[in-house]
């Protein structure tokens, strides 16, 4: 069955520090990965994709994340952390066919001024 | 472009009671889903239609939970009777249709509370 592992239940950052969020998949084949973010009392926003290609896949906001088939992870990362991205961030993966989400338990940014 | 649309926002019942949730999709998506997510968790998907077929529907509690989707437009999801441990945050997304990756727009959700 496919999991997705997000390690870090809170993490609290500077503003203007950089950032990284991890995210560990367990699943047969490379499966379509996915970044969200949601904000208090708000949907989920996709942030960023990957599919196939290129492992470093660029985003909304100045995000980025990494794939590395080698590790099963797909981490998200941003240079320069502002405070208006304290939210809740999910990664999530779908099979290549079908396209049901599976979402890690998420992370809770803080960013501290 | 207007975005998913669900009804209502929050609702408070007590358990044995029933509830409904309403969810209008992005015009001309064919793929429509309802998520659970309970605090501390991710979204879980409940069930997933194509147009107005189930896709998906292998993680509803049938017993208690039912949805459709008529016209293949908006959707409802029902609860009845409703559990202590269905209180959860129920998110409502939709898709272009499913080939593989499609992103998928979420609502607002409807924040439920059984007491």
């Amino acid at each position: 069955a496919q999991s997705v592992t997000q390690p870090d239940i809170h993490i609290t950052v500077s503003e203007g520090a950089s950032l990284e969020l991890r995210c560990n998949y367990s699943y047969g084949a490379t499966p379509y990965l996915f970044w969200y973010v949601q904000s208090p009392g708000q949907g989920l926003q996709l942030l960023l994709k990957y599919f196939s290609g290129d492992t470093l896949v660029q985003g909304i906001k100045g995000f980025e994340a990494e794939f590395k088939r080698s590790q099963s992870s797909f981490n998200l990362r941003k240079p320069s952390v502002h405070w208006s991205d304290a939210a809740e961030y999910f990664c999530a993966v779908s099979p290549v066919y079908g396209n049901k989400l599976v979402f890690g338990a998420g992370t809770i940014l803080r960013v501290k001024s | 472009e207007a975005g998913v649309a669900q009804s209502p926002r929050y609702k408070i019942i007590e358990k044995r009671q029933s509830v409904a949730f309403w969810c209008n999709p992005i015009s001309g998506h064919a793929t429509l889903y309802w998520y659970q997510q309970i605090l501390g968790q991710g979204p879980k998907l409940l069930i997933q239609f194509q147009n107005n077929g189930v896709v998906d529907d292998s993680q509803l509690p049938k017993d208690r939970f039912s949805a459709e989707r008529l016209k293949g437009v908006d959707s409802t999801l029902k609860i009845q009777p409703a559990k202590l441990e269905d209180s959860a945050v129920y998110l409502c997304a939709s898709s272009p249709p499913v080939v593989g990756g499609e992103t998928q727009y979420f609502g607002p959700g409807t924040r439920l509370l059984v007491l």
